[in-house]
C-alpha cells in the first residue's frame, strides 16, 4: 500500500531562517513524488516534483530512496512562504494515476 | 483555458437534506479525484475515477456518499442525509497523461 507521512502538522519559523518540511513515504515500487502548496484563499497547486529537479521559489526537494524521504527545504524563509504544504506520491511512469497525499504541514513564517 | 471548475462555491444545507456537488474537469483529463478538507485537517481522499475503469471508492466515509462521472467528464458528488460532520471543503482535481493534478477552488459545505 502507498502511504505518505508528514510528521509535523504545524511548523513555525522566523523569516530568514532555514525551513525543512518532512515527508516520508512507503511504496513497494518506484514512486514519483510531489510537493503541493495551498496559499491563503488560493487553489491547491503543484510546487515541485522530484523528476524535474528544479528549485521553485527557492524550495528544493531531493528524493532519498534509502530513507524513503522527500523533504522540502529552503535556506532562507520568507513571509510569503506561509501556506499549507502537502507531499504526494504516485506510481512512477504509469501516466495519470491515483495521487496519495500526506496530511499536510501548515507552515507559518514569523516576521 | 479554463481550469477545474466546481459548483457551487458555497452550500449551506440543513441536517438530513441531500446535496450534490459538481465538478467540471479540464477538457481531456482522464483522471478525476474528489478530496475533503476539514477545518485544520489535511486532505482526505474520497474517490478516484480513471478513464473507463471502475472508480476507486475506497475513501468514501459512508454509504451516504456516492459519486458518478458522466461521459468521462463532469462528476457529481452526492451526500445523502447530511450530518454536521460532513461540513468541510470538498475539492475536485483532474489530471491528464502527465501526473500533475489540477485542483478546483472547492465547494465549502456547511451543514446546520
Amino acid at each position: 500500500a502507498q502511504r505518505v507521512t508528514q510528521p509535523e502538522k504545524l511548523l513555525s519559523v522566523f523569516k530568514g531562517a532555514p525551513v525543512e518540511l518532512k515527508c516520508n513515504y512507503s511504496y513497494s515500487g518506484s514512486p514519483e513524488l510531489f510537493w503541493y502548496v495551498q496559499y491563503s484563499r488560493q487553489r491547491l497547486q503543484l510546487l515541485l516534483r522530484h523528476i524535474s529537479r528544479e528549485s521553485i521559489k527557492g524550495f528544493t526537494a531531493d528524493l532519498n530512496k534509502g530513507e524513503t524521504s522527500f523533504h522540502l527545504k529552503k535556506p532562507f524563509a520568507q513571509e510569503e512562504d506561509s501556506a499549507m504544504y502537502y507531499c504526494a506520491l504516485t506510481p512512477w511512469g504509469q501516466g495519470a494515476q491515483k495521487l496519495v497525499f500526506g496530511q499536510g504541514t501548515r507552515l507559518t513564517i514569523n516576521p | 483555458g479554463a481550469g477545474v471548475s466546481q459548483s457551487p462555491s458555497n452550500k449551506v444545507t440543513e441536517k438530513g437534506k441531500d446535496v450534490e456537488l459538481r465538478c467540471d474537469p479540464i477538457s481531456g483529463h482522464t483522471a478525476l479525484y474528489w478530496y475533503r478538507q476539514s477545518l485544520g485537517q489535511g486532505l482526505e481522499f474520497l474517490i478516484y475515477f480513471q478513464g473507463n475503469s471502475a472508480p476507486d471508492k475506497s475513501g468514501l466515509p459512508s454509504d451516504r456518499f456516492s459519486a458518478e462521472r458522466t461521459g468521462g467528464s463532469v462528476s457529481t458528488l452526492t451526500i445523502q442525509r447530511t450530518q454536521q460532520e460532513d461540513s468541510a471543503v470538498y475539492l475536485c482535481a483532474s489530471s491528464a497523461r502527465t501526473t500533475e493534478a489540477f485542483f478546483g477552488q472547492g465547494t465549502r459545505l456547511t451543514v446546520v
